[in-house]
């Protein structure tokens, strides 16, 4: 089976402008979820979505948002990046029950 | 709220030793599920281990075990016989249903040496 795929790898983008990450999850994966990876801050959970639908939501602010489409591929939307929101952004999938999380290699962003 | 505490920012090992990775937890809710990653410096998560609150049995996976003490809320990740590419950070994390969201960490840096 292929892993979670995650694109870009990399994005350079300047203050103001709004950015958009893409993920494909494993095949049958209906559960996806986003985090932001800092030094300072460590791994904290942006949101999941199951089947279309946000589960869960952290605490992040509203210019952070995210979908999910029928064939369960998830994308996040940034709008007006600060500086702060340079980070490693990871997107993750899961099947039922105890499953762990899979993981993609992650989106490297880059607010200048 | 959960919380999952490490309080071993870094760690040093010799290769072929033992090495304990702490991790204690606080959540109210008694069904959750506890887990370790490791992530590498080129930044991939990689699922190392599992265990349920309600499993009686450590987990284990290979060379990595669970150390799980529920009165303690103590996860603790044991590595035995380390090999020089355990070297990378690892996260334990909590996830409390419904759904797969995950509180993290700070983790800790292991480092093997020859």
């Amino acid at each position: 089976k292929a892993g979670v795929t995650q694109t870009p790898r990399y994005l350079i983008k300047t203050r103001g402008q709004q950015v958009t990450l893409s993920c494909s999850p494993i095949s049958g994966h209906r559960s996806v979820s986003w985090y932001q990876q800092t030094p300072g801050q460590g791994l904290q959970f942006l949101f999941e979505y199951f089947s279309e639908t946000q589960r869960n939501k952290g605490n992040f602010p509203g210019r952070f948002s995210g979908r999910q489409f029928s064939n369960s591929r998830s994308e996040m939307n940034v709008s007006t990046l600060e500086l702060g929101d340079s980070a490693l952004y990871l997107c993750a999938s899961a099947g039922q029950g105890n499953s762990p999380l899979h993981f993609g290699n992650g989106t490297r962003l880059t607010v200048t | 709220a959960q919380k999952i505490t490490q309080t071993q920012p870094g760690m040093f090992v010799q290769e072929k030793e033992a090495v304990t990775l702490d991790c204690t937890y606080d959540t109210s809710d008694q069904s959750y599920g506890l887990f370790w990653y490791k992530q590498p410096s080129s930044g991939e998560m990689i699922f190392l281990i599992y265990q349920g609150s309600y499993d009686e049995q450590n987990a284990t996976e290979g060379r990595y075990s669970l150390n799980f003490q529920k009165a303690r809320k103590s996860a603790n990740l044991v590595i035995s016989a380390s090999q020089l590419g355990d070297s990378a950070m690892y996260f334990c994390a909590m996830r409390v249903p419904p759904g797969y969201a995950l509180n993290f960490g700070k983790g800790t840096s292991l480092l093997v040496t020859p």
